[in-house]
């Protein structure tokens, strides 16, 4: 497919279990982003990786969450433990260096 | 830190009205403003991307505004119809280039 693509599309998980959660860029796109978006709340940004550099992880919102991304292709959301609050919309998108961001359809994450 | 807001947060128009939704951004040192739209239950849709250097962007019945010297962005949708209803999202990217978002416009076009 030409758009980004995200497993789960949905993931029900008892607390204290850990998740992981798959996005696939649109090929090409050098540039990876992981949003939440929590219910009734805006999007915020958790994790960008941009080509062969250290990630920026500075919106991860603590060490239970963590990510990885094979050279410029997949990448993997992993939250441990996972806690009530987590529960969410997580998004990812992908985009050319700089360029307009395309978003996948989110995988939605309820902790029970 | 940017900060972005969205005004009006709920709208409703009958069909065929033009209108005109706007975001605000604290920190003028954008790298680009994105429009998004978001329907019930599904991802985001780019609709338009404007560049720092540019002032407006245009797509079919959508027209973005950049005016980053105050600030503030517009997006102008012309001749509404009831399938433009959606929630509005603009968000701008900063030098690290991931996107701050604002809580949206929820906007509803009447038949």
């Amino acid at each position: 497919g030409a758009g980004v693509s995200q497993s789960p599309s949905n993931k029900v998980t008892e607390k204290g279990k850990d998740v992981e959660l798959r996005c696939d860029p649109i090929s090409g796109h050098t540039a990876l982003y992981w949003y939440r978006q929590r219910l009734g709340q805006g999007l915020e940004f958790l994790i960008y990786f941009q080509g062969n550099s250290a990630p920026d992880k500075s919106g991860l919102p603590s060490d239970r969450f963590s990510a990885e991304r094979t050279g410029e292709s997949v990448s993997t959301l992993t939250i441990q433990r996972t806690q009530q609050e987590d529960s969410a919309v997580y998004l990812c998108a992908s985009s050319l260096m700089g360029s307009e961001q395309f978003f996948g359809p989110g995988t939605r994450l309820t902790v029970l | 830190k940017q900060e972005v807001t969205q005004i009006p947060a709920a709208l409703s128009v009958p069909e065929g009205e033009n209108l005109v939704l706007n975001c605000s951004f604290t920190d003028s040192a954008i790298y680009n403003l994105q429009w998004f739209r978001q329907d019930p239950g599904k991802g985001l849709t780019s609709l338009l991307l404007i560049q720092s250097s540019q002032r407006e962007q245009t797509s079919g019945r959508l027209n973005a505004s950049l005016d980053k010297s105050s600030g503030r962005s517009t997006l102008y949708i012309a001749a509404s119809q009831p399938g433009d209803s959606a929630t509005y999202l603009c968000a701008a990217s900063g030098s690290a280039r991931q996107l701050t978002f604002g809580s949206g416009t929820q906007l509803t076009v009447l038949p």
